[in-house]
């Protein structure tokens, strides 16, 4: 079956704008995830969403923010971007239930200047 | 806070054992994962310990000691395309994983 899916790939932008990224998960799976990982602080969890709820958040500002649509597919909005949100932005997926397995997507790198 | 600590960086030579380990601080645990990422590469499952003890799967086994809140990842006969970076992750309530910092494992020939 089809992997994780993030679009886009790469994305430029410059301070003060907004940005929102995609990420597709496998069919059936109905929790996605979000991390963002840089070099220095590595894999920090963002949000999870299970069946269009928010079922958790990790410890970033309000510019942070996501949504899940009724096909698992989800949104990460970034608003008012910073130098500092420069990263690698990765989905996950999986059943949501706990301890299984999440697959994760190729990332959406995106450069803040 | 929550933190899990493992070391940065870790050298073997293709053919040996290298084990790394993986100590944690946090709440609500449920069980601890290893994922491997490859440079330029998605982060890929490789283990879930939910109970104390040891788990195989091929090459690699994981260890957990929740009274000791330590684990470790066990990699033997190693490969030349073991090279990479080895996280591990504590389960904190369903899809909730926090990662530790990742250590990176160079095999040598």
């Amino acid at each position: 079956k089809a992997g994780v899916t993030q679009t886009p790939r790469y994305l430029i932008k410059t301070r003060g704008q907004q940005v929102t990224l995609s990420c597709s998960p496998i069919s059936g799976h109905r929790s996605v995830s979000w991390y963002q990982q840089t070099p220095g602080q590595g894999l920090q969890f963002l949000f999870e969403y299970f069946s269009e709820t928010q079922r958790n958040k990790g410890n970033f500002p309000g510019r942070f923010s996501g949504r899940q649509f009724s096909n698992s597919r989800s949104e990460m909005n970034v608003s008012t971007l910073e130098l500092g949100d420069s990263a690698l932005y990765l989905c996950a997926s999986s059943l949501g239930q706990g301890g299984d397995e999440q697959f994760f997507g190729p990332g959406t790198r995106l450069t803040v200047l | 806070g929550q933190s899990l600590e493992q070391p940065s960086e870790v050298t073997a030579v293709e053919g040996a054992i290298v084990q790394i380990n993986c100590t944690y601080q946090t709440s609500g645990f449920y069980g601890l994962s290893w994922y491997q990422q490859h440079d330029g590469g998605a982060p890929t499952f490789l283990s879930y310990n939910a109970l104390d003890g040891l788990e195989e799967t091929g090459r690699f086994s994981s260890f957990l000691s929740r009274s000791d809140s330590y684990g470790y990842l066990l990699l033997q006969e190693l490969q030349m395309k073991d090279s990479a970076s080895y996280f591990c992750a504590a389960h904190q309530g369903y899809s909730t994983l926090t990662f530790g910092k990742g250590t990176m494992l160079l095999v040598s020939p």
